[in-house]
């Protein structure tokens, strides 16, 4: 049974970075056929995919151009999780933030798997 | 960006009775190379991450109930719940994930009536 398990701050100030956490347990974040994403959530936005890192004999990255210039998602093989960095950041970027394995069911699976999601908030 | 549509926002059924939701894209996303139609249904309850009930249109995730079932191909589809039970009262979304970015509908609240 594959979990994700979250961390992270729930307050993050204007103009700083946000940074979460998602550690895998029941697969592995090297896996050939899976996808690890940061999707996040919020009233005025709907649920909004970010980006994505996988590994197909080296590792990719995928990210939505609205967030493009501001993201990093990193893989870490030694404690098999992989993590959000979102820059400068407004209060525009108040949501539930979630990470979620791609399924390796298609090179470009639907999310199968879920962490248990962070509400952050930008504010001074 | 494939953008995906939903109807009606909102549904209230009494139980036991048929639910529908609607999702429309704005491309078609069928892969003409497998025949499959990239389209998933998340379930949403209040509190709690979505959850993957059906992909490739049609597929139900294992564990999912037999009252649930999808259909549709191409930029047309159907989300049914047979016959509501009281823990079907969730928020319910669309994704396609035939193009990056996957993109989400904006979701169906049902409700009992």
């Amino acid at each position: 049974q594959v979990q994700l398990q979250q961390s992270g701050p729930g307050l993050v100030k204007p103009s700083q970075t946000l940074s979460l956490t998602c550690a895998i347990s029941g697969d592995s974040v090297s896996s050939n056929s899976a996808t690890w994403n940061w999707i996040r959530q919020s009233p005025s936005r709907g649920l909004e995919w970010l980006g994505r890192t996988y590994y197909r004999s080296k590792w990719y990255n995928d990210y939505a151009v609205s967030v493009k210039s501001r993201i990093t998602i990193n893989p870490d093989t030694s404690k098999n999780q992989f993590s959000l960095q979102l820059n400068s950041v407004t209060p525009e970027d108040t949501a539930v933030y979630y990470c979620a394995r791609g399924s390796p069911l298609a090179a470009a699976g639907p999310h199968d798997y879920w962490g248990q999601g962070t509400l952050v908030t930008v504010s001074s | 960006d494939i953008v995906m549509t939903q109807s009606p926002d909102s549904l209230a059924v009494s139980l036991g009775e048929r639910a529908t939701i609607n999702c429309k894209s704005s491309q078609s996303v069928l892969y003409s190379s497998n025949n499959k139609n990239y389209l998933a249904w998340y379930q949403q309850k209040a509190g709690q991450p979505p959850k993957l009930l059906i992909y490739w249109a049609s597929t139900r995730e294992s564990g999912v109930p037999d009252r649930f079932s999808g259909s549709g191909s191409g930029t047309d589809f159907t989300l049914t719940i047979s016959s509501l039970q009281a823990e079907d009262v969730a928020v319910y979304y669309c994704q396609q994930y035939y193009s990056p970015p996957r993109t989400f509908g904006g979701g169906t609240t049902v409700e009992i009536k």
